[in-house]
């Protein structure tokens, strides 16, 4: 199972580069990595995704080294709006071929003014 | 993107009571539909997965004699809560998933939050 470690939180201040780094050491060849985000009594909402080296659209970047084993989402010039809890989830297969997402559990960004 | 509808957004119910929950997909088929909870400051949990046209698959310790999922369309599936007690309150979140070759992306609805008196 490719479980993921995250920071469980993190500050930071408006204005500032924020990257928010996971561990998916169990990364299976195929599988894609995704983040996510999350506000209060809302579902998550996509961000970005990758496979390998680096992705950017038009809100963050996402690095992944060559052995895939961890990624970083890299937020620029945060805002308070950007406070919200960030999840990485990466595929999830089993041993009967079910994909399964699971969320590990997230990190926890506060930005201050 | 691709747009994921949640009804309702709220509601409050009696004990033993059961509530349906809907979650669409509004602008693309969606043949694999997943159902999460979460509780207060908590990651999302997998409770089950709804396929379309067949009995959904239970993550292992969700009841699913009281957790009735129905996915009887490409756009469609729901989820029952049968005979709600308190400890049943909590945030219900669906998603639906697109697929292409190992690639998926998950859409989430904006979630149910279900209080239990």
């Amino acid at each position: 199972l490719a479980k993921t470690t995250q920071p469980i939180s993190m500050d930071s201040y408006e204005g500032q580069e924020v990257n928010i780094t996971c561990s998916h050491n169990n990364i299976a060849t195929n599988d894609y990595i995704t983040w996510y985000q999350q506000f209060p009594s809302q579902g998550p909402r996509f961000i970005i995704q990758g496979y390998k080296t680096k992705v950017t659209n038009e809100v963050a970047s996402l690095f992944i080294p060559a052995d895939r084993k961890s990624s970083t989402l890299s937020l620029p010039r945060v805002s308070l709006s950007d406070t919200a809890v960030y999840y990485c989830l990466v595929g999830d297969r089993e041993d009967t071929g079910r994909r399964a997402l699971t969320f590990g559990s997230g990190t926890r960004l506060q930005v201050q003014p | 993107g691709a747009v994921v509808s949640q009804h309702p957004s709220r509601v409050i119910c009696k004990s033993g009571t059961s509530v349906k929950i809907e979650c669409r997909s509004l602008d693309f088929q969606a043949t694999t539909m997943f159902w999460y909870r979460q509780f207060p400051k908590q990651s999302l949990m997998l409770m089950a997965t709804s396929n379309e046209g067949s009995k959904a698959t239970y993550e292992q310790g969700v009841e699913k004699d009281k957790f009735l999922i129905n996915h009887a369309s490409l756009t469609l599936s729901t989820l029952t809560v049968t005979s709600a007690h308190p400890e049943d309150s909590s945030f219900y979140i669906c998603s639906a998933r697109i697929e292409w070759a190992s690639n998926e992306k998950l859409f989430f609805g904006s979630g149910t939050q279900l209080s239990v008196l």
